[in-house]
């Protein structure tokens, strides 16, 4: 089986620029996770997806930064109007749907993208 | 904020067992506990997780209290591949700082 795939795994933006981070997810997985590191820090949850539904998007910032989970294609973490704080390494999880919303399968990550900023 | 609270750094001497404690007092009855590592800027692998009974699998065994506030994660023969951090958390999915764990010959 595929893993969690993440694409690119490198991308340079300049500021103001828009960023499209994609993250396609484990086979027979329908739940996404998106998380963002900073360098020498922990991950931090961004947004909580299903197949057309955002279920958590609490760590997401309020302004620049949406996400996306469509029936069909990868999940994408959009950032309009990049600045240089925005730099930082984006890693995309999956997990399947068993039970509740909150499923007890863990999450299985990809190998992030890294995003700087000019 | 993540429910979980564990060491900032811990050493281990290679061969021996390193014993990653973490602290979750907060739990909820049905929330599971999940172990994940991070090796050097790499995307986190999963290693274990449980409910209320101890599990053991190819990687590490995980003690979970019978209060569950707290487990510990059991890496039995630790080599110096094991350096890593060593994040433990429950199912909100809010990762702490995690611990670094160093494997010294």
């Amino acid at each position: 089986n595929a893993g969690v795939m993440q694409n690119p795994r490198h991308l340079v933006r300049r500021r103001g620029q828009e960023a499209r981070l994609r993250c396609s997810p484990m086979k027979g997985h329908s739940h996404v996770y998106w998380y963002r590191q900073l360098p020498e820090e922990g991950l931090k949850f961004m947004v909580y997806l299903q197949k057309e539904n955002i279920i958590d998007e609490s760590g997401m910032p309020k302004e620049r930064f949406s996400a996306e989970f469509p029936k069909e294609g990868p999940s994408i973490l959009r950032i309009q109007q990049v600045v240089r704080g925005d730099s930082a390494a984006y890693f995309c999880a999956s997990s399947p749907v068993v039970g509740d919303v909150y499923s007890n399968q863990p999450q299985h990550f990809g190998d992030g993208t890294r995003l700087s900023i000019l | 904020d993540a429910k979980t609270t564990q060491p900032t750094s811990m050493d281990c001497a290679e061969g021996r067992a390193a014993n990653l404690p973490c602290n979750h007092s907060t739990i909820s009855g049905n929330e599971y506990v999940y172990w994940y590592r991070q090796i050097h800027s790499q995307g986190p692998q999963y290693i274990i997780h449980g409910l209320k009974n101890n599990e053991t699998n190819e990687m590490a065994s995980l003690i979970i209290t019978e209060d569950r506030k707290s487990s510990t994660l059991i890496l039995p023969h630790a080599t110096l591949r094991d350096t890593a951090v060593y994040y433990c958390i429950v199912n909100d999915m809010r990762f702490g700082a995690g611990t670094r764990l160093t494997v010294k010959p």
